[in-house]
């Protein structure tokens, strides 16, 4: 298994540009998670999903979008990206049955 | 809301000797408490957690935690660290859908 994981691995945005942040998992999750970690400041919940077609929002949603359209994949879109949009991103997943999250490796996002 | 708090941002030992990284918490109802690991440019890794059962938690790399329910504590402990141990440790804790997490604690060992 390959776990959860990230595309890309850095990436270096104009403002006002857009993206996307891959996330998969090979684990059959039903729960899946996007977090941004600035210094400091821990792990901050962005979106999460409870399984395909089902998402909601975390504590700093503003100017980010999710989708989940199969169990595997949770990418994360940026429309106009900002610079208070700088930060390493993490998605993780867990089992319906489980507690414990599983990490992908992060995308470091630097927005100019 | 469930939430847990990290009262020190960084910790420094010598190596050998034992090192404790606090975490205190505050829910309603029956916690779910974790501690996970990230080092340099890597993801969180899973380290233990306490659900129910026995105070004590042991989990990867010789870490353990002692879940304390009167003073609402969740110290993560090593009894004798190592140079390797040197990471950022987050604790955390379970809400209803999603992971509150601390803001992390810097841990140094020094030869």
């Amino acid at each position: 298994n390959a776990g959860v994981t990230q595309t890309p691995k850095f990436r270096i945005l104009k403002i006002g540009q857009s993206m996307t942040l891959q996330c998969t998992q090979d684990m059959n999750h039903n729960y899946m998670y996007w977090y941004r970690q600035d210094p400091g400041m821990g792990l901050k919940l962005i979106y999460y999903s409870v399984g395909a077609g089902i998402t909601d929002k975390g504590e700093v949603p503003n100017g980010y979008n999710v989708s989940r359209s199969t169990t595997e994949d949770f990418p994360l879109r940026l429309e106009l990206a900002a610079p208070s949009q700088t930060s390493v991103y993490f998605c993780a997943s867990r089992p319906l049955e489980g507690n414990e999250q599983f990490f992908g490796p992060g995308t470091r996002l630097t927005v100019l | 809301a469930q939430s847990v708090a990290q009262p020190e941002d960084q910790v420094n030992v010598a190596e050998g000797n034992p090192l404790t990284v606090k975490c205190t918490y505050s829910v309603s109802g029956n916690p779910y408490l974790f501690w996970y690991v990230q080092y340099p440019n890597r993801g969180l890794q899973f380290l233990l957690k306490y659900i129910t059962g026995d105070n004590l938690v042991k989990g990867s790399y010789g870490f353990e935690a002692e879940f304390n329910k009167s003073q609402t504590s969740f110290h993560l402990k090593k009894p004798s660290a190592l140079v390797s141990d040197s990471a950022l440790y987050f604790c955390a804790v379970r809400d209803v859908n999603d992971m509150r997490f601390g803001a992390g604690t810097r841990l140094t060992v020094k030869p």
